[in-house]
């Protein structure tokens, strides 16, 4: 149980346009996900928080209008890469948890490659 | 501010034999929990072992059991007889119940050698 997927797992854009990632819950109802960035060789750097049905909360320094999250029901949460630079390029990954307990355990999806060109 | 701190960038262990990774944290809630994740090549986050902060008891999970000193705020991750499918990126993290985040560590690369 409890298994998250990510879609798709590589893309590579020109500069400037957008990229959608996908995030799904498959066998539980996620009340929160979690999306994350993380560098070669470097720890997961939380990005935002997304509550289904509410908007998400941003870390100090995610641009929200660049990186747009939407939980849209409790199994699926999208992150939209708006205006992709090389920058950008990184792996992102998404976790999500049953619900915002004082318990809740992170299940991670497989992880996005963002290529950008 | 709540901190975790993984001082081995990188451990190595003989096939077979006993490792032990380290991590440590600061927070100043008294109600929390900590985990131990691994990373593989595949990227894929792996949940290894969870320990709830009230209990007492140390949480273990086949050959991966856990050394959690609340007083000390020392949570280390013991892998027996290590085999090569453990070589992976492991990262502790912290459940900060307050903003119901994980706040990780920076990660300690364990090479098996066969």
């Amino acid at each position: 149980g409890a298994v998250v997927s990510q879609h798709p797992s590589r893309v590579i854009c020109k500069s400037g346009t957008s990229v959608k990632i996908e995030c799904r819950s498959l066998d539980f109802q996620a009340t929160t996900m979690f999306w994350y960035r993380q560098f070669p060789k470097q720890s997961l750097m939380l990005m935002a928080t997304s509550n289904e049905g509410s908007k998400a909360t941003y870390e100090q320094g995610v641009e929200k209008d660049k990186f747009l999250i939407n939980h849209a029901s409790l199994t699926l949460s999208t992150l939209t890469v708006t205006s992709a630079h090389p920058e950008d390029s990184s792996f992102y990954i998404c976790s999500a948890s049953v619900g915002a307990t004082t318990e809740d355990t992170q299940y991670f999806g497989p992880g996005t490659r963002l290529t950008v060109l | 501010a709540q901190t975790v701190t993984q001082s081995q960038p990188e451990m190595s262990v003989q096939e077979a034999e006993t490792v032990t990774l380290s991590c440590t944290y600061d927070t100043s809630e008294s109600d929390y929990y900590l985990f131990w994740y691994k990373q593989p090549p595949s990227r894929q986050m792996i949940l290894v072992i969870r320990q709830e902060a009230y209990k007492q008891q140390n949480a273990t999970e086949n050959r991966f059991s856990v050394n959690f000193q609340k007083a000390a705020k020392s949570f280390s991750l013991k892998i027996s007889d290590s085999q090569l499918g453990d070589a992976a990126m492991y990262f502790c993290a912290l459940y900060d119940s307050g903003t119901y985040k994980y706040i990780f560590g920076t990660g300690t690369r364990l090479k098996v050698l066969a």
